[in-house]
């Protein structure tokens, strides 16, 4: 399974509402569709797991949603904190992951 | 809070192994129903499973690098280590490793390591 994230790039401002996209090539479990935030230097951390449910100590900005080849990640307000890269994960099988190329969110 | 940290050379030779430990530390490697995995990017693309290893050692390899990975753990010192051999610039990237948790309503690494980059040449 190939996971495909558009837009490569998103230039918004704080306080502007962010609409990624990940979008697998056949259809797979929601419950295998993972989010990821990724700062440069920095650990990715975990945000959003099962498509919709968030991570511990996430906040309420962000969600996720989508089922079937089809999935999104919102942020409603960017805050100055969120201008990172986020990439979604896929479980399945043979390789037991496969990861998205990324979407950059910066400051327009 | 669980922390891991990759450690190794950060300059490898062509043909020879690259060698990385993941040391985990304020929590037990082998608390909870976790494996622990190896993730690398290449600089500029995107993100690449290497392989998983559960505490009773075992694993489960990416198939692309099936023939030149091997995973192992030590449960004794709390660390996991990843040896990848016959190395090429190709394998130029930053490797990381991330707890891992499966269950049939979720998947999920967390946490991950900083990841330490590995260049590869002569």
């Amino acid at each position: 399974i190939v996971l495909t994230q558009s837009p490569g790039t998103l230039s918004l401002s704080p306080g502007e509402r962010a609409t990624l996209s990940c979008r697998a090539s056949q259809s797979v479990s929601s419950n295998y569709l993972t989010w990821y935030q990724h700062k440069p230097g920095q650990a990715p951390t975990l945000l959003i797991y099962s498509a919709s449910s968030r991570a511990s100590g996430i906040p309420d900005r962000f969600s996720g949603s989508g089922s079937g080849t089809d999935f999104t990640l919102t942020i409603s307000r960017l805050e100055p904190e969120d201008f990172a890269v986020y990439f979604c994960q896929h479980y399945g099988s043979s390789p037991e992951f496969t990861f998205g190329p990324g979407t950059k969110v910066d400051i327009k | 809070q669980v922390q891991l940290q990759e450690s190794g050379p950060g300059l490898v030779k062509p043909s020879q192994t690259l060698s990385l430990t993941c040391t985990v530390s304020r929590d037990s490697i082998k608390s909870g129903s976790y494996y622990w995995n190896w993730i690398r990017q290449p600089a500029g693309k995107g993100l690449e499973w290497i392989g998983r290893i559960y505490t009773n050692g075992s694993t489960n390899y990416n198939p692309s690098l099936k023939s030149r990975v091997t995973i192992s753990i030590d449960t004794s010192k709390n660390y996991f280590s990843l040896k990848l051999n016959s190395v090429t610039a190709a394998d130029t990237a930053i490797y990381y490793c991330a707890r891992g948790y499966s269950s049939l309503s979720r998947v999920w690494f967390d946490p991950w390591g900083q990841g330490t980059l590995v260049t590869v040449s002569s």
